[in-house]
């Protein structure tokens, strides 16, 4: 079946450092990829929808010069926490499209956990 | 907007009794539902989906009907096994688009 694989899966930081998170589609092309947080004990809130080849869509209240979002391929987009804080400690998860069509699969990375000291 | 209710708190039950998550959505036209499982420290996989009103979503023993009367997916499952502690969410996903909306999750635990 279709892999996505997040990396890294753990990190940990020092306050005002950059990470940056890689989301591939190891088996599929994925011309749209999504980027969630997940607070403990809260849902997911989708913070981006990525698109290869374009700029990311962000959702209300998340800032886009903070979660730079980059789609250069077909297999990969990434995110990359900028000048990363103790409050942007949490759980990321990606998703990827297999293809254009809004309704066809989605598949779940397995999240990276980013503590920010 | 298009939102996802699950009942509030964990689960917590004994192997072999009977599991039922509610989850109710508001959506505008025709979405797609889903019921998705996290296991400890994995990401997300899709445990059953339904794509229409009265269509019944099933795997592993899991078992999920859409009621569009009721505005309803909830998820039952009549055999617990330990295996079955995760966090199961429940989503949505508006016709066209796969900007899902998750519920708050549910957090089970299966006791031997």
């Amino acid at each position: 079946g279709a892999v996505v694989s997040q990396h890294p899966s753990w990190v940990i930081c020092k306050s005002g450092t950059s990470v940056k998170i890689e989301c591939r589609s190891l088996d599929f092309q994925a011309t749209t990829m999504f980027w969630y947080r997940q607070f403990p004990k809260q849902s997911l809130m989708l913070m981006a929808t990525s698109n290869e080849g374009s700029k990311a869509t962000y959702e209300q209240g998340v800032e886009k010069d903070k979660f730079l979002i980059n789609h250069a391929s077909l297999t990969l987009s990434t995110l990359t926490v900028t000048s990363a804080h103790p409050e942007d400690s949490s759980f990321y998860i990606c998703s990827a499209q297999e293809n254009r069509d809004g309704n066809s699969p989605l598949h779940f990375g397995n999240g990276t956990r980013l503590t920010v000291t | 907007g298009d939102s996802v209710t699950q009942m509030e708190g964990p689960v917590t039950l004994s192997e072999e009794a009977f599991l039922t998550i509610n989850c109710t959505y508001t959506a505008t036209g025709y979405p797609s539902l889903f019921w998705y499982v996290q296991y400890p420290g994995e990401g997300l996989q899709l445990l059953l989906k339904a794509t229409k009103a009265d269509d019944k979503g099933s795997n592993k023993g899991f078992e999920a009907t859409y009621r569009k009367e009721t505005t309803s997916f909830h998820l039952e499952k009549g055999s617990v096994q330990v295996s079955d502690s995760a966090v199961y969410f429940c989503a949505l996903r508006p016709y066209g688009n796969n900007r899902l909306a998750f519920g708050k999750g549910n957090q089970v635990v299966v006791i031997p």
